[in-house]
């Protein structure tokens, strides 16, 4: 089983520029997230998917930042007109729900995107 | 809200047992995780633990949870030093939906 993979793995850009990251999930995982992380800090919570469906978005999302998930298997995240404070890595995660007793889902993370605004 | 927190260094000695400490504010988080990150890359995830349990161990892991401090704690006994690293706790949201994850404590380790 591969792991989650992400695409391109290091993106520099400058400001004003739109950028897109796209993430492959382990197969057969129905949820997938996205999360940002600046230095010095743990992983913050973008948005998620189940399937095709966004079902939550974070405050973090602004209105430049759109992600899509087209048809329930890869997604992308597109940051429009760039600024120094998107600086970061954004790090894709999926998940596979399962049922059963207690709800149990792991979230297995991929590489990250480094992204670094100029 | 939902908060975690860590301390932000350990340094331990090559073959020195290493305990991370992490507080969490959700009660109701039925899963903890640790994950581990290295240099530049992703998540690593190391092992995780239902909230009915006291202790997990897997290996060179060990994990204890106090649940009425909501306190969780990773011990790698035997440490090396590829074990160095950034280690991180985490917490479901309320919803089981995200991940909340402290600040990280970076190990750092001497041989």
């Amino acid at each position: 089983d591969t792991g989650v993979s992400q695409d391109p793995r290091h993106k520099i850009t400058k400001r004003g520029q739109n950028v897109t990251f796209r993430c492959d999930p382990i197969s057969e995982h129905n949820r997938l997230y996205w999360y940002r992380q600046t230095l010095g800090q743990g992983p913050e919570f973008l948005t998620y998917f189940q399937n095709e469906a966004q079902l939550e978005k974070s405050r973090l999302l602004s209105d430049r930042f759109s992600a899509e998930r087209p048809k329930g298997s890869f997604s992308t995240l597109e940051i429009q007109r760039t600024e120094q404070g998107d600086s970061a890595m954004y790090l894709c995660a999926s998940s596979k729900r399962t049922s059963g007793g207690y709800l149990q889902e792991t979230q297995y993370f991929g590489p990250g995107t480094r992204l670094l605004v100029l | 809200g939902e908060d975690v927190e860590q301390s932000l260094f350990l340094s331990v000695r090559e073959g020195d047992s290493s305990v991370i400490n992490c507080t969490y504010t959700d009660s109701s988080s039925t899963y903890l995780y640790w994950y581990k990150q290295e240099p530049g890359a992703g998540l690593q995830l190391l092992t995780y633990i239902f909230s009915n349990m006291d202790m997990k161990q897997d290996q060179r892991l060990t994990v204890l949870l106090n649940k009425k401090d909501k306190h969780l704690s990773l011990r790698i006994a035997d440490t090396q030093t590829g074990d160095s690293a950034i280690y991180f706790c985490a917490e479901s949201n309320q919803a089981g939906t995200a991940l909340i994850f402290g600040k990280g404590t970076t190990l750092s380790v001497s041989s």
